[in-house]
């Protein structure tokens, strides 16, 4: 079936630094969905993108869509301690309609 | 926005007991639903797609008969974990699809359950 790779699996990294995290999947995707995820709590909307190419931002976050719709990335600049959590992408299926999700990028913010 | 309200936020029951879990879309109509299932530091498995009117589409290896799956109306879908066993222990969260007012779309998530089968 579909696969999403995201990396890194982990960050751990000082308040102020910058942060990238990128997906690659092994076919295209229509739409792809960047989320935030906190203990105990279901995954947040950050960045939707929806064309190709199409890069766009959200506050201290950007997010592009790749050219070959198979692959994303993710950019924090100027992290702060409540950006810690849990990143995910996800690629939208356009045939089945189902959200296909990555293994997630863990990231901590030390102040 | 749109916001997905699941309950409860968090369940315990005994081992042989059943469990049901609830996903109401507040201000929209959900016509669909899915049912993820995530165990510690993993991500999201799609486990079910629950339509209005209409049999849940299971995803491979998730057994329809243990996890049934109701969706009444257009803005409640229910999770109903039958005859749970500890292996059933997870963070399930439900979604619904969302449109802007253009052609755009994404996916509201609801809180989740955390489900501890004891």
């Amino acid at each position: 079936g579909q696969q999403l790779n995201q990396s890194p699996q982990s960050m751990f990294i000082q308040e102020g630094e910058d942060v990238s995290m990128n997906c690659t999947s092994s076919s295209i995707f229509n739409t792809w969905l960047w989320y935030k995820q906190e203990p105990g709590e279901g995954p947040v909307l950050l960045i939707a993108l929806y064309k190709a190419g199409e890069l766009t931002s959200n506050g201290r976050l950007t997010a592009q869509f790749g050219i070959t719709r198979k692959d994303s990335f993710l950019n924090i600049s100027a992290s702060i301690p409540s950006d810690v959590g849990i990143y995910f992408c996800a690629g939208h299926d356009g045939n089945t309609g189902k959200l296909i999700f990555g293994q997630g990028t863990t990231l901590q913010v030390k102040p | 926005g749109a916001v997905v309200s699941q309950h409860p936020s968090w369940v315990i029951c005994k081992s042989g007991t059943s469990v049901k879990i609830e996903c109401r879309s507040l201000d929209f109509q959900a016509t669909t639903m899915f049912w993820y299932r995530q165990f510690p530091k993993q991500s999201l498995m799609l486990m079910a797609t629950s339509n209005e009117g209409s049999k849940a589409t299971y995803e491979q290896g998730v057994e329809k008969d243990k996890f049934l799956i109701n969706h009444a109306s257009l803005t409640l879908s229910t999770l109903t974990v039958t005859s749970a066993h500890p292996e059933d222990s997870s963070f399930y969260i439900c979604s619904a699809p969302i449109w802007d007012s253009g052609p755009h779309y994404g996916y509201t998530f609801g809180s989740g359950t955390r489900l501890t089968v004891v």
